[in-house]
């Protein structure tokens, strides 16, 4: 399994503000993957990102709201851009499993963002 | 339009007893199921999973069983011990592979009371 942290774990954020979240994993891993979970609601893949490429994003976020760095293979950030309440969420970043079948999913703690 | 549901948002059960946790799909591509466990504070942690070419798979007190043609899954924890309380998910995958993304359900919060 893979060890994932999340920075920060938590933030409160007036509306109209940016914030950047950072994923740091203790291995090399291909593929990494952000997530949104809204209050009650299940969690949303919001983009995947591969080293060295552009995110790929899910139907529903574009770039300019949420951009995505990949700079090398342990390590990514997520922006949250012009924040509304809307996007007070937990959100969480995963990397690929390194087992070569029945691959699962490995989850960082995740980062509450409370927009006011 | 959910894909992956989870209709019991909480279910509660005696120490010692069975949990089962249920879950439907609808998108017959997918392939592969997968459940996490999720305490608070904390991200989701993989469980178990089962291809769909298998209707049974078992660890430990953790068994899936996947209903292909029902399109329907469910998680039986047996026996039940209150470390056991979290909320679990049921995510879906088209195919086994961990570079797919996973469509997850809104998870059901299992209590298990001493």
């Amino acid at each position: 399994s893979a060890v994932i942290s999340q920075k920060p774990s938590r933030d409160i954020c007036q509306r109209g503000t940016s914030l950047t979240i950072q994923c740091q994993v203790d291995s090399q891993v291909t593929m990494m993957f952000w997530y949104r979970q809204q209050p009650g609601q299940s969690l949303t893949l919001i983009a995947t990102a591969n080293q060295g490429s552009e995110a790929t994003y899910e139907s529903g976020f574009v770039i300019d709201k949420f951009p995505i760095s990949r700079p090398n293979l342990t390590f990514s950030t997520l922006t949250v851009s012009n924040m509304s309440p809307e996007d007070s969420s937990i959100y969480l970043c995963s990397v690929d499993g390194r087992r070569v079948l029945f691959n699962e999913q490995f989850f960082g703690p995740g980062t509450r963002l409370t927009v006011l | 339009d959910q894909q992956v549901k989870q209709n019991s948002p909480s279910l509660s059960v005696q120490e010692g007893r069975i949990s089962i946790l249920n879950c439907d799909y609808t998108n017959s591509m997918f392939d592969y199921f997968l459940w996490y466990k999720k305490y608070p504070a904390e991200g989701p942690t993989f469980l178990i999973s089962i291809s769909s070419i298998k209707d049974k798979n078992e660890d430990g007190r953790f068994t899936v069983f996947l209903n292909k043609s029902a399109k329907h899954l469910s998680l039986h924890i047996v026996p039940s011990q209150p470390g056991d309380s979290a909320v679990y998910f049921c995510a879906a995958s088209p195919t086994q592979g961990g570079s797919e993304k996973l469509v997850f359900g809104k998870g059901t919060k299992l209590t298990v009371n001493p």
